[in-house]
């Protein structure tokens, strides 16, 4: 059984601060990895994607990922209030034959 | 590009019926999915297509769901009969890899 597990929160964040998301997932054989940003009521967006051990970064967003620890994070830089949103971790083999797996997701609040 | 689309947008319906949900994926895209989210598990994968051709199913929760793809730009999903443990929001994505994906705006489905 695939599991991707996510703390949900809500973490909440003051505007300007660095929000960390954290992931974990339980199969080994999973070789790419994402996170998506919902809005309530709306569909999930990809914001990220990583497929290698280390540090991927885009404007203010930077994924982290250590398949040693079966461990995925994101980090957000200067949090902004239209930064509020669920951030959800999915995590697929490599292919993605099995399609994405994901973790419930984490609820973040930037307070302004 | 006009995204993935999805109809109807919003369905209420009572138990028993026969629900139809349908899909157009993003021209040129190959990969097709179906997901199920709902507050308690989340989003599911159902089934996946590559190429018109479904490669795992193993997510249709029972025989009353099923799920067609009879060219590359039309997808659908069927519930008969339909429960109101089937009440969920149904997402459709695409991508032109199957680890690329864009969700459709979904279907809430209410089953009274």
């Amino acid at each position: 059984q695939k599991e991707v597990e996510q703390n949900s929160g809500p973490l909440s964040v003051p505007e300007g601060a660095i929000a960390s998301l954290n992931c974990t997932y339980s199969d080994r054989g999973s070789q790419s990895f994402f996170w998506y940003r919902q809005y309530s009521g709306k569909s999930p967006e990809l914001i990220m994607s990583i497929y290698s051990n280390g540090d991927k970064e885009d404007g203010r967003f930077t994924a982290q990922l250590n398949k040693a620890s079966q461990y995925v994070s994101l980090l957000i830089r200067d949090s902004q209030p239209s930064d509020s949103a669920t951030y959800l971790c999915a995590v697929a083999r490599a292919g993605g034959a099995d399609g994405l797996t994901f973790g419930k997701g984490t609820h973040l609040i930037i307070q302004p | 590009d006009a995204g993935v689309i999805q109809s109807p947008r919003h369905e209420v319906t009572e138990m028993g019926q026969e629900v139809t949900l349908r899909c157009k994926p993003i021209s040129g895209h190959n990969s097709l999915f179906w997901y199920r989210q709902t507050m308690m598990r989340g989003l599911e994968l159902l089934i996946y297509f590559n190429n018109n051709v479904p490669i795992d199913d193993s997510g249709m929760p029972e025989d009353r769901f099923s799920a067609k793809m009879p060219n590359a730009s039309f997808s659908t999903l069927k519930i008969q009969p339909s429960e109101p443990r089937d009440s969920a929001v149904y997402f459709c994505a695409s991508g032109l890899t199957t680890d690329t994906q864009y969700f459709g705006p979904g279907t809430r489905l209410t089953v009274l």
